[in-house]
């Protein structure tokens, strides 16, 4: 059982291009959290999504940013003309239900290094 | 305002030593705690959860945490540390719902043999 698929691993960009990072949640599960983690610093939540829902994104920059899980396939984060504080870890997690519980913890990916130049 | 403060940015042990890893959180309730641990280059894997009932808590590869409403705190403790426990360390808590975890700004242990 495959657990959370994040690619690519690193992606460079020049400022002002465009970011794509793609998460394959858990088998059998359909919520899925973004998260960035900046150099020194915790992770920060950014967006929760279920399947062709944005569910909570108050933790994303209003400008630039944005997510969707779509019915088939991956979730997407998109980050529009990078800048270089853009530059971080993203990482993806997914749960099998809503609840805060035993049985829904996060399972976190392997994370997206974007580095803007 | 909720947040979770780990004191220590760095710690260093030597193998086999004892270890505690602290963490104080700000909440208006009684939260949920994780413990979640980061090797270089990888994700966050859980170690430790603390939603209810006992607050001493067991999780994997040996590590424990104690959950103390009073000092508002959820410290990670090891008997003995070994050489492969060096990582990133973070705490965090959700405020039940769904997963909105707040992170601590973790701590990075360094083992020496």
């Amino acid at each position: 059982n495959a657990g959370v698929m994040q690619n690519p691993r690193h992606l460079v960009r020049r400022r002002g291009q465009e970011a794509r990072l793609r998460c394959s949640p858990m088998k059998g599960h359909s919520h899925v959290y973004w998260y960035r983690q900046l150099p020194e610093e915790g992770l920060k939540f950014m967006v929760y999504l279920q399947k062709e829902n944005i569910i909570d994104e108050s933790g994303m920059p209003k400008e630039r940013f944005s997510a969707e899980f779509p019915k088939e396939g991956p979730s997407i984060l998109r980050i529009q003309q990078v800048v270089r504080g853009d530059s971080a870890a993203y990482f993806c997690a997914s749960s099998q239900g809503a609840e805060t519980s035993g049985a829904n913890v996060l399972t976190f990916g392997a994370g997206s290094r974007l580095t803007v130049l | 305002a909720q947040s979770v403060t780990q004191p220590d940015i760095h710690i260093t042990v030597s193998e086999g030593a004892s270890l505690e890893l602290r963490c104080n959180y700000s909440y208006g309730a009684t939260p949920y705690l994780f413990w979640y641990v980061q090797s270089p280059g990888q994700g966050l894997q859980l170690l430790l959860k603390y939603f209810s009932g006992d607050t001493l808590v067991q999780g994997i590869k040996g590590f424990e945490a104690e959950f103390k409403r009073s000092q508002s705190s959820f410290n990670l403790r090891k008997p003995s540390v070994h050489w492969s426990d060096a990582a990133e360390y973070f705490c965090a808590v959700g405020p039940g719902g769904y997963n909105k975890l707040i992170f601590g700004a973790g701590t990075r242990l360094a083992v020496h043999p």
